[in-house]
């Protein structure tokens, strides 16, 4: 059974661009989660998708924003780009087990320069 | 206050010890409590999860929960070399899958 995908692992950007992240989850989960995690701060939620709903949302300004489709997939996109989005994005997969466990991808680096 | 606390470390300990993790909380609506291990580079993975208080053990792992006092902890016995990583502590309030995280302990195991 495939784990997470996220894609694309690694990204640089500049201040005040856009990126799109990918993330495809373990086949049968349809809850989706991504977190932002930083040296500092941690492992820090962003939002969450269940069946193309956004069941929960995180502390981060309007520049995030994420989706989900019919067939679980799901995109974040962070706009106008700031230095402090530097992070490791990980993807999470939820579903099936009732244990509530997530199981993450390998991330998307993203750094902004 | 951070809500979900952890100590960073390093808790360094010789090798065949046991390793004690605490973490504690300030939602006294939580419900789920996951322990997750966090090699370097690589993405965190689940250890254990307990939702009742007491203790649950799963091999060399233990995991306690007190509601009461607010805390989860994580005890790790014959410790080998190889469960050096960083253990974060994650939290989830009833009904929600807002998972809120710790910023981790990191062990290092000393062979």
């Amino acid at each position: 059974k495939a784990g997470v995908t996220q894609t694309p692992r690694y990204l640089i950007k500049t201040r005040g661009q856009q990126v799109t992240l990918s993330c495809s989850p373990i086949s049968g989960h349809r809850s989706v989660s991504w977190y932002q995690q930083t040296p500092g701060q941690g492992l820090q939620f962003l939002f969450e998708y269940f069946s193309e709903t956004q069941r929960n949302k995180g502390n981060f300004p309007g520049r995030f924003s994420g989706r989900q489709f019919s067939n679980s997939r799901s995109e974040m996109n962070v706009s106008t780009l700031e230095l402090g989005d530097s992070a490791l994005y990980l993807c999470a997969s939820s579903g099936g087990t009732g244990s509530g466990e997530l199981f993450f991808g390998e991330g998307s680096r993203l750094t902004v320069l | 206050q951070k809500e979900v606390e952890q100590n960073s470390g390093p808790l360094s300990v010789p090798e065949g010890a046991i390793a004690s993790l605490n973490c504690t909380y300030s939602d006294r609506g939580s419900q789920s409590f996951f322990w997750y291990r966090q090699y370097s580079g690589k993405s965190p993975e689940l250890i254990m999860f307990i939702y009742s208080n007491g203790d649950k053990e799963d091999g060399r792992f233990t995991a306690q929960l007190n509601k009461a006092s607010q805390y989860v902890s994580l005890l790790i016995r014959d410790s080998q070399p190889s469960d050096s990583a960083t253990y974060l502590c994650a939290v989830a309030p009833s009904g929600t899958y807002k998972y809120i995280f710790g910023t981790g302990t990191r062990l290092k195991v000393l062979a």
